[in-house]
Order: structure tokens, then sequence, then C-alpha cells
């Protein structure tokens, strides 16, 4: 079975230049997160899809960042237009559907993407 | 509000010697708790979890971490380190109640073993 996937692994752009980041969760889990890690700091939680619909998008940053979940599958984060305290590894994390109940299952992460703004 | 504080931003430990990552939450609702794992260019894998039931729980590759709710601690703890479990260590809180279960993470632990 294939993990969650992210693309590109690095990116390096320019201020002002905006960016798209890709997931690809695991086939079949409703649920897509993504966090971001600015250098030095912890890993902090952006957003929270469950198919196509944002469940949680209180720790996005500011409306410079646009995310979405075509289909309930794939999601992109997009950043318009970039700022240099933009940079970081932002990674994606998918799990299965967590049913009426709540049900625990574990959040699967992929590598992470390296974004450079300069 | 959650939070998580993990003690040492960098710990270094022998080959063979004890390791010891320290991590305090916060949390106003039974936590559940996370170790998560990151070698170099790979993402974070899960090394274990706490949800529900015994409080000292185990994990991949030798690892085990004990919830103390008094303490409000889940140190995680291997009895004989090897080099290859140099990584970068993460506990995360996350929430039993609600749908939206994002991980609240500490700051990390980079885990250096000399030879």
């Amino acid at each position: 079975e294939a993990g969650v996937t992210q693309f590109p692994s690095h990116s390096v752009i320019e201020k002002g230049q905006t960016v798209t980041l890709r997931c690809d969760p695991i086939s079949g889990h409703d649920n897509l997160y993504w966090y971001r890690r600015v250098m030095g700091k912890e890993i902090k939680f952006l957003l929270h899809f469950v198919k196509e619909s944002k469940q949680d998008e209180s720790g996005m940053p500011n409306n410079r960042f646009l995310a979405e979940r075509t289909g309930g599958t794939y999601s992109t984060l997009k950043v318009q237009p970039a700022e240099l305290e933009d940079s970081g590894v932002y990674f994606c994390a998918s799990s299965p559907y967590l049913g009426s109940q709540g049900t625990f299952y574990e959040q699967y992460f992929g590598p992470g993407t390296r974004l450079t703004v300069t | 509000a959650q939070s998580v504080t993990q003690l040492g931003s960098h710990v270094s430990v022998s080959e063979g010697a004890l390791v010891l990552l320290r991590c305090n939450y916060s949390s106003s609702v039974p936590p559940y708790l996370f170790w998560y794992v990151q070698y170099p260019n790979q993402g974070l894998q899960l090394l274990l979890k706490y949800t529900t039931g015994a409080t000292l729980v185990k994990g991949i590759n030798g690892f085990e971490a004990e919830f103390k709710k008094s303490e409000t601690s889940f140190h995680l703890t291997k009895p004989s380190a090897h080099m290859s479990d140099a990584a970068e260590y993460f506990c995360a809180v996350s929430t039993h109640s609600g749908s939206a279960r994002q991980l609240t993470f500490g700051s990390g632990t980079q885990l250096t073993v000399l030879p």
C-alpha cells in the first residue's frame, strides 16, 4: 500500500511568487491534515479536511494560504503571494474515517515539502 | 487548549546507554498521547501511542512510554540505545472528543547516539 506522498520535495521561490504544494493521501482515507514546521519551532496544525470539506481551518495563518481537496482525493495548498516567514517544512497526513463514535485512527504522515522563500 | 513541552532540544547518549526523552503535556480533557520519530529525509513515523487502558505502552524498535496523569508526563524510554535510533523525536497530544483530531506537537528532541 502506498503511503502519503507529497510534491515537490523541495521548492525555492522568491518573495511575492506563488507556490502550490500537493498531497496525495493513502487511498480511502477520508481525513487529510496539513501541518507546518517553521525552522526550529514545533510542528503546527494548519487545517483538516474530511473528504472534500474543510472540517477545521483554524490553523491557517492568513488569507495568503488556500487549501483545496478536489473530489475528496488529493489536496493542494497554495501560498500566494509567498513571504519570507512562510519558509518551512509542510507536512501532510491522512487517516481513515473517524466514525460516529470518534474511533481513534493513526495519522500517517508524508515526507514533507521543504519551502524556502528568498 | 492543549500544549506539549519537550525538555531538551538535543540529547546525546552513548550506544548501549539508556534513552530518556521527556515530554509534559497540558490538556483540559483526557488526552491521546503520541511519540513520532523522523529519520533524515523521511516523514513522521508513529513510535507509540496512549489512548486508553494500560498506562505503560510499548512501541516499535524497543521504545516504550508511560502515561502519568498526576505528573502530566509521557516520557519516552529505551533501555539500550542503538546507532540507528539517531533521529528527531516528537511528542504530540490530541483529544478524545469532537471530529477534529489535529495533533499538537512539542518542539522536538534531536537524539544523537555516540559510538
